[in-house]
């Protein structure tokens, strides 16, 4: 079956620090993939996405990279801000459901 | 922008009660989907609807079911409630089935006592 794998949290770093958040993924056939981020309290919300093969997602600041070689979408921002402190989830979309990865707490401190 | 609600959106209940949970899609989108999201845990898929009939079905347990009505809201019925059930359960909605996004609604949270 279908399933992601994310690293584990929690992740703290300092503002302006480097983020990269680790996901593989197993699929049948060429999923989409999807980062979402859910902050305290609330939904999840789509952060980015990327539907093929060496398709790069991004959105305020974070991208990803759909590299299906090595099964991989790692996220990646160069610069966090204490407003990216959430829960980050890797997903993939097979047969119209989404598969999520456990979820990785991102904290950044002042 | 208009997006997808959910309500209520917090429930509290006592083991073995019944709760129902609904959900209104952004407008003009024909297609929902219901996960549950366990405390610290990932969502899990439990059911989807397109164009009101059932289109998938993922780990919902059989004292829970589900439909899509009329207007495409949709409506999760829990009987029995068991103290495992305490959780987020998130509503989405999409135009079409396919690599549509799916948009979340903010969740309710389930509490069984």
């Amino acid at each position: 079956g279908n399933s992601v794998t994310q690293m584990e949290g929690p992740v703290t770093l300092s503002e302006e620090a480097f983020l990269t958040i680790n996901c593989t993924y197993t699929a049948t056939g060429y999923p989409s993939l999807f980062w979402y981020v859910q902050y305290p309290g609330e939904g999840l919300q789509l952060l980015l996405k990327a539907t093929k093969a060496d398709d790069k997602g991004s959105n305020k600041g974070f991208e990803a990279t759909y590299r299906k070689e090595t099964t991989s979408f790692h996220l990646e921002k160069g610069s966090v801000q204490v407003s990216d402190s959430a829960v980050y989830f890797c997903a993939l979309e097979s047969n119209y459901k989404l598969t999520f990865g456990k979820g990785t707490l991102l904290t950044v401190n002042p | 922008a208009a997006g997808v609600i959910q309500s209520p959106r917090h429930l509290i209940k006592e083991k073995r009660e019944t709760a129902t949970l609904k959900c209104y899609p952004i407008p003009r989108h024909d297609t929902v989907y219901w996960y549950q999201q366990g405390p610290g845990q990932d969502p899990q898929f439990l059911i989807s609807f397109y164009e009101k009939m059932q289109s998938d079905k993922g780990s919902i347990p059989d004292r829970f079911s589900a439909q899509q009505f009329s207007d495409y809201h949709s409506e999760l019925n829990m009987s029995s409630l068991e103290l495992g059930d305490s959780a987020l359960y998130f509503c989405a909605s999409s135009s079409g089935q396919g690599r549509n996004e799916q948009f979340f609604g903010p969740g309710t949270r389930l509490t069984v006592l």
